[in-house]
């Protein structure tokens, strides 16, 4: 069974701080790797993908992929109140595999 | 919104009775999917279809059928709704040569 592993948190981010998102994948063929964002009740919303190792930066948030250790991080810079919600990992090789997701908490 | 809209948002049903959930799109996309959604499990893939009247299984098909007679509009089947298959239903299209998902707003099943 191929899987994504994150963290279910809570992980709680003081407003202004950097929030680290981690995401670890068990299938070496998967080749595209996606962060969605999903507020309570709503469904998930595209932030970041990323194909290549390394890192790529979209306004405040970064991916960073390392496929030789097989981990994905998302960073959220200066974080808002509004980040908080479920960030959820998922990872593509034949077809898309989603972790059960970190929920953030950004506190005042 | 990626133009996707699922019917119903809300469904309570009892055990043993027959549920059939409808996502219909704008875009004009081949793939589309269904996922379920429980706590401790994320996302999990029933069924997809690459086409008018393509369609394959995923992780979690059983008990489920779908069906794709025209390309903006994927149904999914619970045959005889069972208490496990409570649950939040998410449909999502993928755009040509690209794999990213944009998602529908749900569909919350009860089955009492």
């Amino acid at each position: 069974q191929k899987e994504v592993e994150q963290n279910s948190g809570p992980l709680s981010v003081p407003e202004g701080a950097i929030a680290s998102l981690n995401c670890t994948y068990s299938d070496r063929g998967s080749q595209s790797f996606f962060w969605y964002r999903q507020y309570s009740g709503k469904s998930p919303e595209l932030i970041m993908f990323i194909y290549s190792n390394g890192d790529k930066e979209d306004g405040r948030f970064t991916a960073q992929l390392n496929k030789a250790s097989q981990y994905v991080s998302l960073l959220i810079r200066d974080s808002q109140p509004s980040d908080s919600a479920t960030y959820l990992c998922a990872s593509e090789a034949s077809k898309i595999i989603f972790g059960s997701g970190t929920r953030l908490s950004i506190r005042p | 919104d990626a133009g996707i809209t699922q019917s119903p948002r809300h469904k309570v049903t009892e055990t043993g009775t027959p549920v059939t959930l409808r996502c219909h799109q704008t875009e004009n996309h081949r793939y589309m999917y269904w996922y379920r959604q429980d706590p401790g499990h994320g996302l999990r893939l029933i069924h997809y279809s690459y086409g008018v009247k393509d369609t394959d299984k995923g992780e979690v098909s059983d008990g489920y059928s779908v069906s794709r007679s025209k390309t903006e509009d994927f149904l999914l089947t619970l045959e005889s709704a069972t208490s496990s298959q409570t649950s939040v239903y998410f449909c999502a299209i993928s755009p040509p040569d690209s794999n990213e998902q944009f998602f529908g707003p749900g569909t919350r099943l009860t089955v009492l």
